[in-house]
């Protein structure tokens, strides 16, 4: 399978837990980001990642959302300390650069916060 | 003001029909534009991209772009019931900038 792969596919923790999710992007893609949604919105975004630098991270993200892309390859998400309006599906996408922009996304991972 | 505005709908056609879904975006200095299709409990998936002013067409698909009224559609012949789901847009503004979501428009096909 060459799409975006993602792990788990579903996570539940009781509050205050630490979660980390993983993220396989598309071989050739350099670029992955990293998205929340909720029921009934649009993806909102995270942050995302040209190779192994950080571009950008959401204004929105509290301090105790961390990911990486050590090597520029696989990424994680971390989330620490969590509550339960982290409860969401978390997905990633992974695209090309300029001229091959399109994004595909993997399954996501559903967090529940208990 | 958003960066990325759908009607959130839902849009009601009968089978058959032609669906027109529409997207308007803040930067004007956009370059890339997608539709992407979600089902219930799915990630989303990408159906069609656009580049440049115009239509673009895939099957029963067609894209349409207006970059001078900042404006993006999706327009879909011979609606199916399978074709009920939320379809999202989405906007990259090129260079570093990351692709940014509206938050979709849900169309229900009548049989």
């Amino acid at each position: 399978d060459t799409g975006v792969s993602q792990n788990p596919r579903h996570k539940i923790t009781k509050r205050g837990q630490n979660v980390t999710f993983r993220c396989d992007p598309i071989s050739e893609h350099n670029r992955l980001y990293w998205y929340r949604q909720t029921l009934g919105q649009g993806p909102e975004f995270l942050t995302y990642f040209q190779n192994e630098a950080q571009l950008e991270k959401s204004r929105l993200l509290s301090d105790r959302f961390s990911a990486e892309r050590p090597k520029g390859s696989f990424s994680t998400l971390e989330i620490q300390r969590t509550e339960q309006g982290d409860s969401a599906m978390y997905l990633c996408a992974s695209s090309g650069e300029v001229g091959n922009t399109e994004a595909f996304f993997g399954q996501g991972t559903r967090l529940t916060v208990v | 003001q958003k960066e990325v505005e759908q009607n959130s709908g839902p849009l009601s056609v009968p089978e058959g029909a032609i669906a027109s879904l529409n997207c308007t975006y803040s930067d004007r200095g956009s370059q890339s534009f997608f539709w992407y299709r979600q089902y219930s409990g799915k990630s989303p998936e990408l159906i069609m991209f656009i580049y440049s002013n115009g239509d673009k067409e895939d099957g029963r698909f067609t894209a349409q772009l207006n970059k001078a009224s900042q404006y993006v559609s999706l327009l879909i012949r011979d609606s199916q019931p399978s074709d009920s789901a939320t379809y999202l847009c989405a906007v990259n503004a090129g260079g570093y900038q990351k692709v940014t979501f509206g938050t979709g428009t849900k169309l229900q096909v009548i049989p």
